[in-house]
């Protein structure tokens, strides 16, 4: 099983650029979520989605999009890049809300510049 | 959102246990209690998780007060390779709006000796 796959690993936008950061899971989870991870800090939770089509705001969802088209993949789109935006950007999925684990990306470091 | 309290940080030496402390005084009768760790450069991977009997997995224990408001994670023998950084998470299971988030505090960087 591949888990969760985020692509690309590494990339650098400049300012008013915009990109999607791709996340694909292979295990049927209809539980999908997007964090960020400034240095030295925890992760935010930016949006997360209960299934394909259902989609809702996190803790700081401002200056990104999602879509839920199905149930592997759920893309987070930056609309012109800022440098506030430059962080470790982590996808995660579970199979349930509550009682299973939730499985994560290895993480796409972005840098605005 | 429930919160979790946290040491910043942490020490050990290998093969000795380390006792992680979380409090979580908020709790909800509904909440459960995940632990999460970070290695360096990596996306955080699922340790242990409990409601309100203590549990245990091959990774480590998971020791939860009779009152829920705290808890604590227990590495039996620590290995170089269990320094990473330790999140204590309620998981909020309530209906509308919840949906399951994992809200991830600053976590107990955890640094083992040789």
């Amino acid at each position: 099983n591949a888990g969760v796959t985020q692509t690309p690993k590494f990339r650098i936008l400049k300012i008013g650029q915009s990109m999607t950061l791709q996340c694909t899971q292979d295990m049927n989870h209809n539980y999908m979520y997007w964090y960020r991870q400034d240095p030295g800090m925890g992760l935010k939770l930016i949006y997360y989605s209960v299934g394909a089509g259902i989609t809702d705001k996190g803790e700081v969802p401002n200056g990104y999009n999602v879509s839920r088209s199905t149930t592997e993949d759920f893309p987070l789109r930056l609309e012109l890049a800022a440098p506030s935006q430059t962080s470790v950007y982590f996808c995660a999925s579970s199979y349930d809300r509550v009682s299973t684990e939730a499985f994560f990306g290895q993480g796409t470091r972005l840098t605005v510049v | 959102d429930a919160k979790t309290t946290q040491p910043n940080s942490m020490e050990s030496n290998e093969e000795e246990p380390v006792h992680l402390p979380c409090n979580h005084s908020t709790i909800s009768g509904t909440d459960y209690i995940h632990w999460y760790r970070q290695l360096p450069s990596q996306g955080p991977e699922y340790v242990i998780h409990g409601l309100t009997s203590n549990v245990n997995n091959r990774m480590a224990s998971l020791a939860i007060a009779e009152d829920r408001k705290s808890s604590t994670l227990i590495l039996h023998r620590a290995t170089l390779r269990d320094a990473a950084v330790y999140y204590c998470i309620l998981r909020d299971v309530g209906g509308g709006t919840s949906y399951g988030k994992l809200t991830f505090g600053q976590g107990t960087i955890l640094t083992v000796h040789p």
